[in-house]
């Protein structure tokens, strides 16, 4: 079975520290995605990576870096968490034109 | 830009009621096109997908039919279950593999 872990389900965090979101997918895909989902608004994609040390901004990518040092770990940065960033948060990987296995979310609340 | 419309919910039906939930799309070129589904507290699976013109995908008894001359995805079920109470997405990918979602639809099913 695909697996894609992230660190947290939940995290609590205080205006302006930085958080690292982390993902982990066991299945050598190449593609790795992170999404942020928002009650009316869907998925919106802040950064993905096709490759190694490899990334490409989003649709929403503002406030936000990521890091992606192996194959398999994909990680999400807010440099300077704010409460607009309160949020649902999605890690995806596929193989390039394939389906994307999504973990189960990190629900992270700044306040 | 692309962009996936699916209709507001939330939907509330009871058990054995058929379901249709509308989903268009505006896109430049041929996009594939993608059902995923969350169920509480999980991440998104994939649910269906067509990758052409009239192609129709299909899944525990869930399908959908990709019409180009109406651009539109519903995705529709006979007979539904109280499992079934999910949040359901419709999206599409062209080219880089990059996902555009629908705003979501939230299924509830009463026994």
């Amino acid at each position: 079975d695909v697996k894609v872990t992230q660190s947290s389900r939940y995290l609590v965090k205080r205006t302006g520290e930085k958080v690292f979101l982390e993902c982990v997918q066991d299945m050598d895909h190449e593609n790795m995605f992170w999404y942020r989902q928002d009650p009316g608004l869907g998925l919106r994609l802040i950064y993905f990576s096709y490759d190694v040390k490899m990334k490409e901004k989003g649709d929403i990518p503002e406030g936000y870096s990521v890091s992606r040092e192996k194959k398999e770990r994909f990680s999400l940065i807010l440099e300077s968490a704010s409460t607009n960033q309160t949020s649902m948060y999605l890690c995806a990987s596929s193989f390039p034109k394939l389906e994307q296995y999504f973990g189960p979310g990190t629900r992270l609340t700044v306040t | 830009g692309d962009s996936v419309t699916q209709m507001e919910g939330p939907v509330t039906l009871s058990e054995e009621a058929f379901l249709t939930i509308n989903c268009t799309y505006t896109a430049t070129g041929y996009p594939s096109l993608f059902w995923y589904v969350q169920y509480p507290g999980e991440g998104l699976q994939l649910l269906l997908k067509a990758t052409k013109a009239d192609d129709k995908g299909s899944n525990k008894g869930f399908e959908a039919t990709y019409r180009k001359e109406t651009t539109s995805f519903h995705l529709e079920k006979g007979s539904v279950q109280v499992s079934d109470s999910a949040v359901y997405f419709c999206a599409l990918s062209q080219g880089a593999q990059k996902l555009v979602f629908g705003q979501g639809t939230r299924l509830t099913i009463n026994p």
